[in-house]
């Protein structure tokens, strides 16, 4: 156990909708970090925040967005979702903006 | 930017043999390398990091790696394999001019079989 918690573990939901995907870092991490895993993209970095601001952005569509909370919780918005965005979602953690990163378990998504 | 290969798709190896598993970067600047290995329906978990000092990085499990400056590798082994050792295994490469985003590689699949 990582000491990363992601919710919800499976999120099946239809083409055009919007969902939310939570991440808690371990204790005391002040840095958050967004991947997506894909069969045929592979582990893509998404967005990186650090205590509360975006530090580092990646392959990120335009239609999703992120946040980190004051209690340094974050939110990965994904909208007008398609076929393609079905994935597995991870959410990282470190220390600083610059220590080694624990991934959550992950939250699946199946767009239909 | 920097980029991972890692070669093999796939290494098949009888259970208590040896196992290399191959990773090439590219990048034009300093780097931090890392393993990771993902149990099926789970995340991914650290093996091993390299940051500065010895190139002979030990990790957890038994594994080791090996940083190759001059040959842009860190490749991953393991001198006896347990059918547990069984997963998908991710090189990874970070700067170290800090962002700290990772870049992984496509994964090797090790299939330790009896």
């Amino acid at each position: 156990d990582s000491g990363v918690t992601q919710t919800p573990k499976h999120l099946i939901t239809a083409t055009g909708q919007r969902v939310t995907l939570r991440c808690s870092p371990r204790s005391g991490d002040l840095s958050v970090y967004w991947y997506q895993q894909s069969l045929d993209q592979g582990l893509q970095f998404l967005i990186q925040y650090y205590n509360g601001e975006e530090r580092a952005k990646g392959n990120i569509l335009e239609r999703f967005s992120a946040q980190q909370f004051p209690d340094l919780h974050s939110e990965l918005n994904l909208s007008s979702l398609e076929l393609g965005d079905s994935a597995l979602y991870f959410c990282a953690s470190s220390a600083t903006h610059y220590n080694e990163q624990f991934f959550g378990p992950g939250t699946r998504l199946t767009v239909l | 930017a920097q980029s991972v290969t890692q070669l093999d798709s796939q290494v098949p190896v009888f259970e208590e043999a040896p196992v290399e598993l191959r990773c090439n970067y590219s990048s034009s600047v300093s780097v931090y390398l890392f393993w990771y290995v993902q149990y099926p329906n789970q995340g991914l978990q650290l093996l091993l990091k390299y940051l500065s000092g010895s190139t002979l990085v030990k990790g957890i499990n038994g594994f080791e790696a090996e940083f190759n400056k001059s040959q842009t590798s860190f490749h991953l082994r393991k001198p006896s394999v347990h059918i547990s050792d069984t997963a998908e295994y991710f090189c990874a490469v970070t700067s170290t001019g800090g962002g700290n985003k990772l870049t992984f590689g496509t994964g090797t699949q090790l299939k330790v079989e009896l």
